[in-house]
């Protein structure tokens, strides 16, 4: 069974551009969610999507980021205009349902210049 | 608020040691999760607990849950090099949202 998928693997900006990652879920996993880690952090949920529904966004800076789950399979995680602070590893993670354990992709690293 | 608190947040051990991570949460749970990250890398699952007394062992590591005393254990039997990560304790919200601990970095020495 094919692992969650995201890219690219690192990034790097300057501040004030734009940046955008995907992430391929597991297949048949209707739950999606991104997380941010900065660096010796846990990771911070940003938004949770159950199929192409946005169950929790609360702690997402809507100002800057925004996400999508078009088709409620692939998503994207788009942030404009970056910060410096924004510098960290965004991960994705699926699983069949919201009471289910997550399965993490790899990661995307972001490091704002 | 609800917190997840883990303690140690750093570990050094000998090889062949035993340990004991402790996770208390502030909110009634009835799923406690533990993953392990090693550095650069992505999180794995290690043990998913779903009940009040729930322990469940694989290799070295075993982890139980106390749901009345909001208190969650992983414990580290004759550590080896390889158990060398971050160990998260991850409290499961009720539409599946994750609260994680802070982590515990475990370094195994010879």
């Amino acid at each position: 069974e094919a692992g969650v998928a995201q890219s690219p693997r690192y990034k790097i900006i300057e501040k004030r551009q734009s940046v955008a990652f995907w992430c391929n879920p597991i297949s048949g996993h209707a739950t999606l969610y991104w997380y941010q880690q900065i660096l010796g952090q846990g990771p911070k949920l940003l938004i949770q999507f159950q199929n192409n529904g946005v169950v929790d966004d609360s702690q997402l800076p809507k100002d800057r980021f925004s996400a999508e789950r078009l088709k409620g399979v692939d998503s994207t995680l788009k942030i404009q205009p970056a910060k410096l602070e924004d510098s960290a590893v965004y991960l994705c993670a699926s699983s069949p349902t919201a009471e289910r354990e997550q399965f993490f992709g790899p990661g995307t690293r972001l490091t704002v210049l | 608020e609800l917190k997840v608190e883990q303690n140690p947040l750093f570990l050094s051990m000998q090889e062949g040691k035993n340990y004991t991570i402790y996770c208390n949460y502030s909110t009634t749970s009835d799923r406690l999760y533990w993953y392990r990250q090693d550095p650069g890398k992505s999180l794995e699952s290690l043990f998913v607990l779903l009940s009040n007394g729930a322990v469940k062992q694989e290799g070295r590591l075993m982890a139980s849950l106390d749901t009345k005393a909001r208190l969650s254990t992983l414990h580290i039997t004759a550590a080896v090099h390889d158990l060398s990560a971050t160990y998260f304790c991850i409290y499961g919200g009720s539409q599946g949202n994750l609260i994680f601990g802070k982590g515990t970095k475990l370094s195994v020495k010879p």
